[in-house]
């Protein structure tokens, strides 16, 4: 199984300010110049919703202060001016081969 | 617009069962991906497994944490995807969300159903 690593487990950030998030795979999920990797935004009592796919394809609707990059192993969700609104958990997720995993989760705040 | 609305949750001692459903709308129900994915309280997101497209015969797998306990189906004519829970245990408690997608990321997912296993 892949396995999906995050980090950190929970970041504050000032508003305005950048806030990153790592992911990194425990086996490439890259095939066919296809990276099958995806972010998520979680709030309190809502279901995930969708950010990113193919690790920088950002979802329609999604602002474009959040981004994704990396390639193979090492992933980065990059939320460039953080908002109030953007307080959450975020997750990654292989969806490469089955059994899909998420990463363990980063929450953010505002410092 | 695409909805899923999961039904079925609610309490069920240790050793029981229960089945689950997902009613989906919206889009053509034979060219996505349908999965389970739980949330335990607290806790992250877990996949639990995964009706494949009608191109791939509708095959399901299930994670090995569920695997010989829990059965994944689909029915076509009610655009409906089922989770058939047995032997279930205290730590198969949480949320279970249907979701879904055309390219296996899940590009949409119900609210969910409380699914909680205790005596």
């Amino acid at each position: 199984d892949i396995v999906m690593t995050q980090s950190p487990d929970s970041l504050a950030v000032s508003l305005g300010e950048r806030a990153t998030i790592k992911c990194k795979s425990s086996q490439s999920v890259l095939s066919s110049s296809r990276n099958y990797l995806a972010w998520y935004q979680q709030k309190p009592g809502q279901p995930p919703k969708l950010l990113i796919y193919w690790a920088s394809t950002r979802e329609s609707g999604v602002p474009d202060r959040f981004s994704g990059s990396g390639s193979g192993t090492d992933f980065t969700l990059t939320i460039s001016s953080l908002q109030a609104e953007d307080v959450a958990f975020y997750y990654c997720q292989h969806y490469y081969d089955t059994p899909l995993t998420f990463g363990g989760g980063t929450k953010v705040e505002i410092k | 617009e695409v909805h899923l609305v999961e039904s079925g949750g609610g309490l069920v001692q240790p050793g029981g069962s229960l089945r689950i459903s997902c009613a989906a709308s919206g889009f053509s129900f034979g060219d996505h991906y349908m999965d389970w994915v739980r949330q335990a309280p607290g806790k992250g997101l877990e996949w639990v497994g995964r009706s494949r497209k009608k191109a791939n015969s509708y095959s399901t797998e299930c994670a090995a944490s569920v695997k010989g306990r829990f059965t994944i189906s689909r029915d076509e004519s009610k655009n409906s995807l089922y989770l058939q829970m047995n032997s279930l245990r205290t730590d198969d408690t949480g949320v279970y969300y249907c979701a879904s997608g055309p390219i296996g990321s899940h590009d949409y997912w119900g609210q969910g159903t409380l699914v909680t296993v205790s005596s």
